[in-house]
């Protein structure tokens, strides 16, 4: 089946401590997104990466970091996490930049 | 001004009448357009894209593009109760980014 999956599905932490949410797609898609919903701002683009070793800032990339070693793989990570990025995240793919995107199943994410 | 901007709603419509939802975007280079349904408590997924002038139909949605206006709607005929959802506009404006409008809730009563 095609999809993408996150893992983990909910998270609680602490102010600080290292975090990261995995995401995967097994659709041989180039480009690979990461979003946050909060509500009344819709999903805001965090990262994105047109293929393996090619990644760049969304419009709040700041406190993440992405990697895309692999073009199945694009991990969202969250150094130093602050209460500020408690959020709904959701990790999307589409074969080009112009296509339709796959979401996955979303990240709830809290920091307290 | 934000780059896409929908009506919040909510948009509340019978059952079996047309829901009419709008979008406009700032940047005139921006190149495709997209609705995405959003159930509560799940992902986005696509209804409609739409790359150029003019209207796109597929079953009961028709998606509606203006360039020259930055504007961009779909209308669901025959709407039901299980179109009740968030509709989120989204758009990409040149290079790799795609920017989201912040959804509009739409209720079908039934």
């Amino acid at each position: 089946e095609a999809q993408v999956t996150q893992n983990p599905r909910y998270l609680i932490t602490v102010t600080g401590k290292k975090l990261t949410v995995t995401c995967s797609q097994n659709m041989n898609h180039e480009y690979m997104s990461w979003y946050r919903q909060d509500p009344g701002l819709g999903l805001r683009q965090i990262y994105y990466s047109m293929n393996v070793e090619v990644t760049d800032k969304g419009d709040v990339p700041e406190g993440y970091k992405v990697s895309r070693k692999e073009k199945r793989n694009f991990p969202l990570i969250l150094e130093s996490p602050s209460p500020n990025q408690t959020s709904l995240y959701f990790c999307a793919s589409s074969l080009e930049p112009y296509n339709e995107q796959f979401f996955g199943p979303g990240t709830r994410l809290t920091v307290l | 001004q934000k780059e896409v901007e929908q009506n919040s709603g909510p948009l509340s419509v019978p059952e079996g009448a047309i829901a009419s939802l709008n979008c406009t975007y700032s940047d005139r280079g921006s190149q495709s357009f997209f609705w995405y349904r959003q159930y509560s408590g799940k992902s986005p997924e696509l209804i409609m894209f739409i790359y150029s002038n003019g209207d796109k139909e597929d079953g009961r949605f028709t998606a509606q593009l203006n360039k020259a206006s930055q504007y961009v709607s779909l209308l669901i005929r025959d709407s039901q109760p299980s179109d009740s959802a968030t509709y989120l506009c989204a758009v990409t404006p040149g290079g790799f980014k795609t920017i989201f409008g912040a959804g509009t809730r739409l209720f079908v009563k039934a």
